[in-house]
């Protein structure tokens, strides 16, 4: 079964630590995408990579960067936390092409 | 930027009744897909339209996409408690590298 692995399912964090957020995939797709979900707000994209060490900010980048050093892998960074990060992430990755995402289980991260 | 906007935002059914969502981009699409969210899961592909006019059936969910590729409809007939959940719209543009553009979702609560 294809997948995309999340590492944490809920994560509690501290004001001011960097956060890492990992993301796996098994399917060899070259894009890959984090978004954010929050009640009212839908899904918002903070960042995007359509291959090995590339990357696009998406519509909310601000605090976030990203990392992808080898294909199936993708990781979130929160610099310095805020409690403004308190969400769910998503990640979520497709081929090229894109004929459909997969997303992952997904992160709750709660910033104290 | 486009945008692509969906109604209603919530929608409450008596068990039996059909449910219909909408979804509209303020551009041509190459293609639009639909999504499912699960409460307390992630968002599942659905299917993919491609073709003007298209209109795809999968059991009781009927998709539809208009012939000017702007506007999009996921119709449900005779809702069941399994289809509770948030339907999310995606608009795709060739330009746009693979990065959809999702709709704020429609959340579906179905009353046995």
């Amino acid at each position: 079964d294809v997948k995309v692995t999340q590492s944490s399912r809920y994560l509690v964090k501290r004001t001011g630590e960097k956060v890492f957020l990992e993301c796996v995939q098994d399917m060899d797709h070259e894009n890959m995408f984090w978004y954010r979900q929050d009640p009212g707000l839908g899904l918002r994209l903070i960042y995007f990579s359509y291959d090995v060490k590339m990357k696009e900010k998406g519509d909310i980048p601000e605090g976030y960067s990203v990392s992808r050093e080898k294909k199936e892998r993708f990781s979130l960074i929160l610099e310095s936390a805020s409690t403004n990060q308190t969400s769910m992430y998503l990640c979520a990755s497709s081929f090229i092409g894109n004929y459909g995402y997969t997303f992952g289980s997904g992160t709750r991260l709660t910033v104290v | 930027g486009q945008q692509v906007m969906q109604i209603p935002q919530y929608q409450h059914v008596q068990e039996g009744e059909d449910f219909t969502t909408y979804c509209n981009s303020s551009t041509t699409l190459s293609n639009i897909q639909w999504y499912k969210q699960r409460p307390g899961g992630h968002p599942v592909f659905l299917i993919q339209l491609v073709k003007s006019g298209e209109v795809k059936k999968q059991k009781r969910l009927t998709f539809q996409f208009g012939e000017a590729k702007k506007n999009s409809s996921l119709h449900i007939t005779a809702t069941q408690t399994t289809d509770v959940g948030t339907y999310f719209c995606a608009g795709n543009r060739l330009t746009n590298a693979g990065k959809s553009t999702f709709g704020d979702g429609t959340t579906l609560t179905v009353k046995p």
